[in-house]
């Protein structure tokens, strides 16, 4: 139990489709995060909430789209996606935006794009 | 950007073996941060390091905050199966404290 529960654990979408992840925390957390995991490459950073308020989007596609509707709950918004957007979405949280307390990460997406 | 470099990027070892890692950049960082990536699951948070010259254990695990604040040291010792994964060094940025990841050493143990 991480508690950072992701769903669903895997995603086999098409190019054209729209589909949505989602991230749940019960830590009582403030901040949360959207993580891309591609093959060979670090980590890389999307999306940051902050108390429910977007604070950083490291220039993402417009293609992928987060949501905040509360402290507990992330999702990520998928349309019209690209083969090499297949990855392993990871979703974090954290107490605060600051990280030197390390985040806790859920068990991930694995997103494949035919 | 501050990048960090893990080496080496995969390792193959026999159980039983001490095993050590190293993660260096070109900037300080004033926070190290060690994780380890199991199989189609999330990255754990191991152990955090808060000051130079730090050494922290947790369990067979050891890390280390370098002197310089450019680099950091974990070291597994008698390994065991289950330490096979991905172990990846990060910190938060100077620029604006989001934590940034190595791209990780792999850890693989011969049967």
């Amino acid at each position: 139990e991480t508690g950072v529960t992701q769903t669903p654990r895997h995603l086999v979408m098409g190019m054209t489709n729209k589909k949505s992840l989602k991230c749940e925390q019960h830590l009582g957390h403030n901040a949360m995060y959207w993580y891309k995991q591609s093959a060979k490459k670090p980590l890389e950073l999307m999306f940051v909430y902050s108390l429910e308020e977007r604070v950083e989007n490291n220039s993402v596609p417009s293609r992928f789209s987060p949501e905040c509707p509360n402290s507990s709950h992330l999702f990520l918004h998928l349309h019209t996606l690209q083969p090499e957007d297949s990855a392993l979405y990871l979703c974090a949280s954290s107490q605060d935006s600051w990280g030197g307390y390390g985040y806790t990460f859920g068990s991930g997406t694995r997103l494949t794009v035919v | 950007g501050q990048q960090l470099n893990q080496s080496p990027q995969s390792m193959f070892i026999q159980e039983g073996e001490d095993v050590s890692m190293n993660c260096t950049s070109s900037s300080i960082f004033n926070t190290w941060l060690w994780y380890k990536q199991d199989p189609g699951e999330g990255p754990v948070l191991l152990i955090a390091l808060y000051k130079a010259g730090e050494l922290t254990s947790n369990g067979r695990l050891t890390a280390q905050f370098g002197i310089t604040r450019k680099d950091s040291f974990l070291n597994i010792s008698a390994s065991i199966p289950s330490d096979v994964g991905i172990y990846f060094c990060a910190g938060p940025t100077n620029r604006d404290d989001k934590i940034i990841f190595g791209k990780g050493t792999r850890l693989h143990i011969l049967p």
